[in-house]
């Protein structure tokens, strides 16, 4: 099973809201990752958790607040967001951190209005 | 730094055509390479992936092959269907360096295959 999922599939959210995105996975996988992508473009980085813990945070806003709050779950959490973020919000996980490959979520599709 | 580089698209072709999409890499340690497909209204799904020099990853049809010496990594399909229709991704993890861990993607290229 190779399967990471992901809620809400949609979101439409006010600049004043505050909302959470979720991630699950149950492969085992001790990294899981936030990107961020925008029409007909590749995924941007947002965020990588290795072992639970945050390791790589690309200059996202603060805006954007992650959150693990264990192996299996990775949260994203919005608040006081801006048009220019709607977007499609992927999550992934990989067995660790070092070159494995990742396996990606559905996705959310924020839209900011 | 890390780099990918894709053919450019979009590619558009008749069904059971013959498909190559180039993709060319920049790295500086022994990275890996991936491809992955993202169908319209989806996530990113791992298409076929490498891990060292020679290596050929396949799956669904799909081919591409490690070339350290050419530093390329071109997908390859024999006789493609309307269900190929998708943007096509070429990626690499670096485990070295200040890279370490992330996946570097190309541009993506859009494939739409005709009946």
């Amino acid at each position: 099973d190779t399967e990471v999922t992901q809620t809400p599939k949609h979101l439409v959210m006010g600049m004043t809201n505050k909302k959470s995105l979720k991630c699950e996975q149950h492969m085992g996988h001790r990294a899981m990752y936030w990107y961020k992508q925008k029409a007909k473009k590749p995924p941007e980085l947002m965020f990588v958790y290795s072992y639970e813990k945050l390791s790589i945070n690309e200059s996202v806003p603060s805006r954007f607040s992650p959150e693990c709050p264990n192996s299996s779950l990775l949260n994203l959490h919005l608040h006081a967001l801006q048009p220019e973020d709607s977007a499609l919000y992927l999550c992934a996980s990989s067995r660790r951190r070092e070159g494995h490959e990742q396996y990606f979520g559905p996705g959310t599709r924020l839209t900011v209005t | 730094g890390n780099s990918v580089t894709q053919m450019e698209g979009p590619v558009t072709l008749s069904e059971e055509a013959f498909l190559t999409i180039n993709c060319t890499y920049t790295a500086t340690g022994y990275p890996s390479l991936f491809w992955y497909v993202q169908y319209p209204g989806e996530g990113l799904q791992l298409l076929l992936k490498a891990t060292k020099a020679d290596d050929k990853g396949s799956n669904k049809g799909f081919e591409a092959t490690y070339r350290k010496e050419t530093t390329s990594f071109h997908l390859e399909k024999g006789s493609v269907q309307v269900s190929d229709s998708a943007v096509y991704f070429c990626a690499l993890s670096d485990p070295g360096g200040t890279s370490y861990g992330k996946l570097t993607f190309g541009q993506g290229t859009i494939l739409t295959v005709h009946p």
